[in-house]
């Protein structure tokens, strides 16, 4: 079975801190996505990285930036956190194949104080 | 851009009966994938099933299954013998087979078990 996992499940920062979340995959997938997900609006695209060193911007990119410096983890970093970041955060990882779903972590509930 | 609606926030079910969740899209492609993932209380979002677009049959998976209608973009799904453990926030999601990597998803709708 996949495996990705988030370095916390729950974690508390507080507003202009540097943030750091980190998502660790274990079946060697290409593609690996950050989404925020909030009451009432599903989940959006934050960014993805289609291989080491590459990355996309996704829908809602502004405020975040990615890192993936080596295959199996994908760091999301808040510069300055602010409040309206609180939010859960959730990380996926594919395989690139055209039939393979995304596979993913428990999340990170951020609260940013 | 592709957009998926989820027009039902909440949905009840008594156990052992049938229920299903409704899901519409907006797309000019032609061909791409539709999934439904489960996400239960605290816990990981799991695949439920997925449709090729370009399949007519419609997926099966166990008590799960799809009514996907192409011409009227919509993608359904359906559970049969409702369990207490399908209590979970369902989210419908697209993707494109031009622009692979990304999940375009719905807002999710909460459905709730009865015993």
């Amino acid at each position: 079975d996949v495996k990705v996992t988030q370095s916390s499940r729950y974690l508390v920062k507080r507003t202009g801190e540097k943030v750091f979340l980190e998502c660790v995959q274990d079946m060697d997938h290409e593609n690996m996505f950050w989404y925020r997900q909030d009451p009432g609006l599903g989940l959006r695209l934050i960014y993805f990285s289609y291989d080491v060193k590459m990355k996309e911007k996704g829908d809602i990119p502004e405020g975040y930036s990615v890192s993936r410096e080596k295959k199996e983890r994908f760091s999301l970093i808040l510069e300055s956190a602010s409040t309206n970041q609180t939010s859960m955060y959730l990380c996926a990882s594919r395989l690139v194949r055209e039939d393979q779903p995304q596979h993913f972590g428990d999340g990170t509930r951020l609260s940013i104080l | 851009a592709q957009t998926v609606t989820q027009s039902q926030p909440e949905m009840s079910v008594q156990e052992a009966e049938t229920v299903t969740l409704s899901c519409t899209y907006d797309t000019s492609e032609s061909d791409y994938y539709l999934f439904w993932y489960k996400q239960p209380p605290s816990r990981q979002m799991i695949l439920v099933i997925r449709q090729e677009a370009y399949k007519q049959q419609n997926a099966t998976e166990n008590r799960f299954s799809v009514n996907f209608q192409k011409a009227a973009k919509s993608f359904s799904l359906k559970i049969s013998d409702s369990q207490l453990g399908d209590a979970a926030m369902y989210f419908c999601a697209y993707r494109s087979t031009t622009y692979g990597n990304k999940l375009v998803f719905g807002a999710g709708t909460i459905l709730r078990v009865k015993s």
